[in-house]
């Protein structure tokens, strides 16, 4: 039962344009959702969180959107990087549970050509 | 402030051995998450220990186990290992509140043989 799903295995964009990934979620419990970027070898970095009594978080290039009703969100990147080329994951925790528990979507390749 | 750490970073066992990973979370966190990531499974949480009290459990055999310390600090061990444990096992802090961001380490890469 994969509970946050990421339809795309990859995105490739060219530099200095807008990268967006998206997700899904079917937990109906889910009320804090991040994205995370991970690059091979390594721990995932923390990238930009959002309650759902928002639709909209914004962090410098980075903006965070929720559409609670659709049960989807979405990080936008703008302008796009290489250096933001890695592996993103969404997240998500619910309000069934105590404490810390994320459930993780399968991540998507993002690859930002000069 | 430090991040979290792991040690060791890469280990090789064989079937049917056991290990133990260990994890310091960042100055001041008293929450410490582990997860296992796998190429077919993706990024699975296994459990959680706050206070030195599980808090959270995913769907993992028993085989699987950890503790957590006064300091915060925490292990896993993975007794009988197979092959398909072969995995990164990273581990996560926050301060232990529910709605927190967890921060990650930089994980062990595990490969049974």
């Amino acid at each position: 039962d994969q509970q946050v799903k990421q339809n795309s295995p990859s995105l490739s964009v060219q530099e200095g344009r807008i990268s967006i990934l998206n997700c899904d979620y079917t937990n109906s419990m889910f009320d804090y959702f991040l994205w995370y970027k991970k690059y091979p070898a390594e721990g995932p970095t923390f990238l930009i969180s959002i309650s759902s009594i928002k639709d909209k978080n914004e962090d410098g290039r980075f903006t965070v959107f929720l559409n609670k009703s659709a049960k989807h969100l979405s990080l936008h990147i703008v302008p796009s990087q290489p250096g933001d080329s890695a592996v993103y994951f969404c997240a998500a925790s619910g309000r069934e549970t105590s404490g810390s528990r994320l459930t993780f979507g399968e991540g998507t390749q993002l690859t930002v050509n000069p | 402030k430090a991040g979290v750490t792991q040690t060791p970073r890469y280990l090789i066992k064989t079937r049917g051995q056991q290990v133990t990973l260990s994890c310091s979370p960042i100055s001041g966190h008293r929450s410490v998450s582990w997860y296992q990531q796998t190429p077919g499974q993706g990024l699975q949480f296994l459990f959680e220990y706050f206070s030195e009290t599980q808090r959270n459990k995913g769907n993992f055999p028993g085989r699987f186990s950890g503790r957590q310390f006064s300091n915060s600090r925490s292990e896993m061990n993975v007794s009988t290992l197979e092959l398909g444990d072969s995995a990164l096992y990273l581990c996560a802090s926050t301060d232990g509140g529910s709605r927190e961001t967890q921060y990650f380490g930089p994980g062990t890469r595990l490969l049974v043989l």
